[in-house]
């Protein structure tokens, strides 16, 4: 079973921080790695897609990535209300792609 | 521009009732994908596609079946609908090779009573 874990939060941030987001995989074949958002009652909407060591930047989001330590990350600078989502982490492995649960993100004006 | 179309997106079926959860997509997609997501839980993936007349099975597949005789068209059947079956469905293509990103269809709010 290929896992894919983060933490459930909720993580509240104030307007203008910094959110951190963070997930672990399991399966160390797995080549594509990606950040979708989720609002309320919506269906994912991919934001971020990484697939090699490093950090990769998108306006106010930054993936990074640690194969080694089987680990992707998202920062969102200067954090807006809008921001408030879950944000779920997947990993492509193979012909599957593998979620892990969200973090729930919430954002204080 | 339409994507992925999913129909319908509420249902309400009585234990022991069958359905099917329609899905369609626009994009020429060679791989297709049914979801199941629980309150405060991720995406569980139920079967997948890789191209026209292949399925398989992914991590949740008991209670379903899916058929996929052409590039646009993945249904999903419900035979026996029973209460665990209460979720919501989302289906999903992409183009195959590890780079490709997930589309999502607006989801099927299915409520088994």
């Amino acid at each position: 079973q290929k896992e894919v874990e983060q933490n459930s939060g909720p993580l509240s941030v104030p307007e203008g921080a910094i959110a951190s987001l963070n997930c672990t995989y399991s399966d160390r074949g797995s080549q594509s790695f990606f950040w979708y958002r989720q609002y309320s009652g919506k269906s994912p909407e991919l934001i971020m897609s990484i697939y090699s060591n490093g950090d990769k930047e998108d306006g106010r989001f930054t993936a990074q990535l640690n194969k080694a330590s089987q680990y992707v990350s998202l920062l969102i600078r200067d954090s807006q209300p809008s921001d408030s989502a879950t944000y779920l982490c997947a990993v492509n492995g193979g012909n599957q792609f593998y979620f892990g649960t969200g973090t729930s993100l919430t954002v204080i004006p | 521009n339409a994507g992925v179309t999913q129909t319908p997106k509420f249902r309400i079926l009585k234990i022991g009732q069958s359905m099917t959860l329609q899905c369609t997509q626009d994009m020429n997609h060679n791989y297709m994908y049914w979801y199941r997501q629980d309150p405060g839980m991720g995406l569980k993936l139920i079967y997948y596609s890789v191209g026209a007349g292949i399925t398989d099975k992914g991590e949740v597949p008991n209670g379903y079946n899916v058929s996929r005789s052409t590039t646009e068209d993945f249904p999903l059947r419900l035979e026996l609908a029973a209460p665990s079956q209460t979720s919501v469905y989302f289906c999903a293509s992409s183009y195959p090779g590890a780079s490709g990103e997930l589309f999502f269809g607006e989801g099927s709010r299915l409520t088994v009573l």
